[in-house]
């Protein structure tokens, strides 16, 4: 069965820190892995994606990293904002982009206090 | 705002009663799926359309769902004779179909409350 895990489940950081969200995968055939941001209320929007043979993508203040040897990617946030306070979903595509093709994580909570 | 718009935002029924929600996906994408999602979850793939073709529906989508895109631009999803574990967010999102780095749009969702 296909799976995402995202981890910590929620995290708090201090406005301008760094923090790191993390995503295991067991999905098969690979094709690409996303990141969504999702403010409250909100419906996700794309931060990043990224194929088999990227490792490293950055979006602003976003940095994702793929290692498809052991499954995990990371979304790495630099000098963290108020306005990064969402949930990031971390979404994989087993080879195609229909409806059943994807496989949503349940997301990270994260709050950035000032 | 990233194009996809969807109707009404928030919807309170009580259960039994029908409700229908309404998806205007960006205007020269091709594909519309709905999804749901509860609270703390990652959206749950219910349907998906090809222009007016709908091609895949989960088996999270009992008899009670009927979803429609009738001339392969908007959408509705009705839910007849609701039930409380109805109540969820439930999001369209829509794409042009082309590649498997093709991207989906969220719209803003439909915040169901299921009394």
């Amino acid at each position: 069965k296909n799976q995402v895990e995202q981890s910590p489940q929620s995290l708090i950081i201090l406005e301008g820190k760094n923090c790191t969200l993390q995503c295991n995968y067991t999905v098969s055939p690979f094709s690409n892995l996303r990141w969504y941001k999702q403010d409250t209320g909100r419906g996700p929007v794309s931060l990043t994606i990224m194929t088999f043979s990227e490792n490293t993508k950055s979006n602003g203040r976003y940095t994702a990293t793929l290692d498809a040897d052991t499954k995990q990617s990371s979304l790495h946030i630099t000098a963290s904002q108020l306005s990064d306070s969402a949930s990031y979903i971390c979404v994989v595509s087993a080879g195609g982009n229909a409806g059943n093709m994807l496989t949503f994580g349940g997301g990270t909570r994260l709050m950035v206090k000032p | 705002d990233t194009g996809v718009s969807q109707d009404p935002r928030h919807k309170i029924t009580k259960r039994g009663q029908n409700v229908t929600f309404r998806c205007d996906p960006i205007s020269e994408h091709n594909r519309l799926y709905w999804y749901r999602q509860t609270l703390g979850q990652g959206p749950e793939f219910l349907t998906y359309f090809q222009n007016e073709a709908q091609l895949e529906k989960s088996r999270l989508l009992s008899d009670r769902f009927s979803a429609e895109r009738p001339k392969g631009s908007f959408s509705t999803l009705e839910i007849q004779r609701t039930e409380q574990g109805d109540s969820a967010m439930y999001l369209c999102a829509s794409s042009l179909g082309t590649g498997f780095l093709d991207t989906q749009y969220f719209g803003p969702g439909t915040r169901l409350t299921v009394l």
